[in-house]
């Protein structure tokens, strides 16, 4: 089964601090992604990156930035912490094939106070 | 603008019945559809998908229905169990994009 971890189940943060979200999967995977969920808006895509060092941004980049040194990890940074980036941080691979599903880890529940 | 839209935030349905959540999406360009289903404190699993070149998939006891023309999805879950009970996401892609685009939810309760 494919295992994606990411690091903290439940983050607490002060707005202005630089926070580190960290993802690791085991399966090889080439496509690495960062989400963010919030009640009546889903999962929204912040980046992805599809291959080591390779990165895009999704629909809600700003304010964000991220960083893919090795294949199996995936790093969402907040440059500068604020209080609408409370919300719940979902990390997803996928194969680099077409078709293919996303598969999450258990996210992290990040409050800025 | 939101592409893929799940009009119902919420179902409940007795326990034995058929439940049926429904998506719809606007972009014609999709053609690659998938099911995810969320329990709290826990991140998506993937139940089940479908390509364009189909109109039905099925798995178990779920089965999605895809009708092109209509640019609708529905999953179907019979019978419906107390475990069924979560917040189904409905997404979609297109061809050689890894990206999703997810719709924003629908919480089925099933009711014992």
């Amino acid at each position: 089964d494919v295992k994606v971890t990411q690091s903290s189940r439940y983050l607490v943060k002060r707005t202005g601090e630089k926070v580190f979200l960290e993802c690791v999967q085991d399966m090889d995977h080439e496509n690495m992604f960062w989400y963010r969920q919030d009640p009546g808006l889903g999962l929204r895509l912040i980046y992805f990156s599809y291959d080591v060092k390779m990165k895009e941004k999704g629909d809600i980049p700003e304010g964000y930035s991220v960083s893919r040194e090795k294949k199996e990890r995936f790093s969402l940074i907040l440059e500068s912490a604020s209080t609408n980036q409370t919300s719940m941080y979902l990390c997803a691979s996928s194969q680099g094939s077409p078709n293919q599903p996303q598969h999450f880890g258990d996210g992290t529940r990040l409050s800025i106070l | 603008d939101q592409q893929v839209k799940q009009n119902s935030p919420s179902l409940s349905v007795q326990e034995g019945r058929i439940s049926i959540l429904n998506c719809d999406y606007t972009n014609s360009m999709f053609d690659y559809f998938l099911w995810y289903k969320k329990y709290p404190a826990e991140g998506p699993t993937f139940l089940i998908s479908i390509s364009s070149i189909k109109d039905k998939n099925e798995d178990g006891r779920f089965t999605v229905f895809l009708n092109k023309s209509a640019k609708h999805l529905s999953l179907h879950i019979v019978p419906s169990q107390p475990g069924d009970s979560a917040v189904y996401f409905c997404a979609a892609s297109t061809f050689g994009n890894e990206k999703l685009t997810f719709g924003t939810g629908t919480r089925l309760t099933i009711i014992p």
